[in-house]
């Protein structure tokens, strides 16, 4: 497609399962991004993809989130026994060689994830 | 480390009246600075970028900037507000030497007719 692609839009789930976030970004972008949006909040950055490699995962907040990212194209992003304070919108952001290097990020519309 | 304030969590305009909306930044090198806008239900937009050069720069849907270095600020401006601006609006910085984009907390706007 022409723009950065999300999957589930939207996606409700119980208290300790586990979820899968898809992307799928601008076709030849070689830079990928997760944030996270709380309500009220600004975005706050999770983990950062070159290709396939992963040089940032600083921002993961614990260890039941994962991100993997394969043939230098689609991203799944991975949050293990859920948490109710894990409920956010969900954005990935990808951006082109050129991109990466002055920040011109082109973003998704998101994945809103609840957690009951 | 790097870090973005946006002190106003709203703002409010009557159609046609000039807008501003505030950032400040804080960087330990030169700054990359953006503004991005989401609108209801839909991701973040890119509007504009300062990178290097004039301090004035000119973005999507007549908005502007100004890089003012000694109050490490990077305001969006637009001359004549109109309904349809009404949205999210965050300001991001990035290091030089980074690939990270730090955002603010982010700015409403409401634009009323």
């Amino acid at each position: 497609g022409a723009g950065v692609s999300q999957s589930p839009s939207n996606k409700v789930t119980e208290k300790g399962k586990d979820v899968e976030l898809r992307c799928d970004p601008i076709s030849g972008h070689t830079a990928l991004y997760w944030y996270r949006q709380s309500l009220g909040q600004g975005l706050e950055f999770l983990i950062y993809f070159q290709g396939n490699s992963a040089p940032d995962k600083s921002g993961l907040p614990s260890d039941r989130f994962s991100a993997e990212r394969t043939g230098g194209s689609v991203s799944t992003l991975t949050i293990q026994r859920t948490q109710q304070e894990d409920s956010a919108v969900y954005l990935c952001a990808s951006s082109g060689r050129q991109g990466a290097n002055t920040g011109e990020l082109f973003f998704g519309e998101g994945s809103r994830l609840t957690v009951l | 480390a790097q870090s973005v304030a946006q002190p106003e969590d709203q703002v409010n305009v009557a159609e046609g009246n000039p807008l501003t909306v505030k950032c400040t930044y804080s960087v330990s090198g030169n700054p990359y600075l953006f503004w991005y806008v989401q609108y209801p239900n839909r991701g973040l937009q890119f509007l504009l970028k300062y990178i290097t050069g004039d301090n004035l720069v000119k973005g999507s849907y007549g908005f502007e900037a100004e890089f003012n270095k000694s109050q490490t600020s990077f305001h969006l401006k637009k001359p004549s507000a109109l309904v349809s601006d009404s949205a999210l609006y965050f300001c991001a910085v990035r290091d030089i030497n980074d690939y990270k984009l730090s955002f603010g907390a982010g700015t409403t706007v409401t634009v009323r007719a």
